[in-house]
């Protein structure tokens, strides 16, 4: 299992330009994560889905939209990139909830992004 | 919103120490999760525990579910180089996970 994997690892964008990180899963996990890490700030939740076609807003949605058309697959977009957007974003998947042992997160290796 | 307060939130030790850290909580939950993330990668799980009063360990690492279930502990016995990283705990909220902001170790030869 290559478990969770993101591309691309590293982009430069310009101000305003668009962009899409793909997340890929292949523990057929039922959740899925986005989050973005900045310097002294840990982790903070973008978008989540809880399931095929169901997407949900988290701590720091604004600039950011999301799709899940595929189980396996989570989308995150940047429709009109801007500096204040330059992080490093992870990917992450979540058996599911409500059962023993369902609440461990997984984590891709990260998308390295900067806008300038 | 929720919010898990960790501490310290960097440590400077020696290797071969023993290492001790903790998160608390205004609020209760009923999972709290250890992970680690080295430098230029994703976080890793390390421990998961699921009952209050819990101990449970990994290797050199032992982690604790606070009895009154808005703490958890994490210790690392006899610190080796390849601890370094930044350890991250966090605890299960509704269909997410609440983050604390991480303890940074490094480690001095």
């Amino acid at each position: 299992n290559a478990g969770v994997t993101q591309t691309p690892k590293f982009r430069v964008l310009k101000t305003g330009q668009s962009m899409t990180l793909l997340c890929a899963q292949d523990m057929n996990h039922e959740y899925m994560y986005w989050y973005r890490q900045d310097p002294g700030m840990g982790l903070r939740l973008i978008h989540y889905s809880v399931g095929e076609g169901t997407t949900a807003k988290g701590e720091v949605p604004d600039g950011y939209n999301v799709s899940r058309l595929k189980k396996q697959n989570f989308l995150l977009g940047l429709e009109s990139a801007a500096p204040s957007q330059t992080s490093v974003y992870f990917c992450a998947s979540q058996r599911s909830g409500g059962l023993l042992n369902s609440y461990e997160q997984y984590f891709g290796p990260g998308t390295r992004l900067t806008v300038t | 919103g929720q919010q898990l307060n960790q501490s310290p939130q960097s440590m400077f030790i020696q290797e071969g120490e023993d290492v001790s850290m903790n998160c608390t909580s205004s609020s209760i939950f009923n999972t709290w999760l250890w992970y680690k993330q080295d430098p230029g990668e994703g976080p890793v799980l390390l421990i998961a525990l699921y009952k209050a009063g819990e101990l449970t360990s990994n290797g050199r690492l032992t982690a604790q579910f606070g009895i009154t279930r808005k703490d958890s502990f994490l210790n690392i016995s006899a610190s080796i180089p390849s601890d370094v990283g930044i350890y991250f705990c966090a605890g299960q909220g509704a269909q997410k996970l609440v983050f604390g902001q991480g303890t940074r170790l490094t480690i001095n030869p």
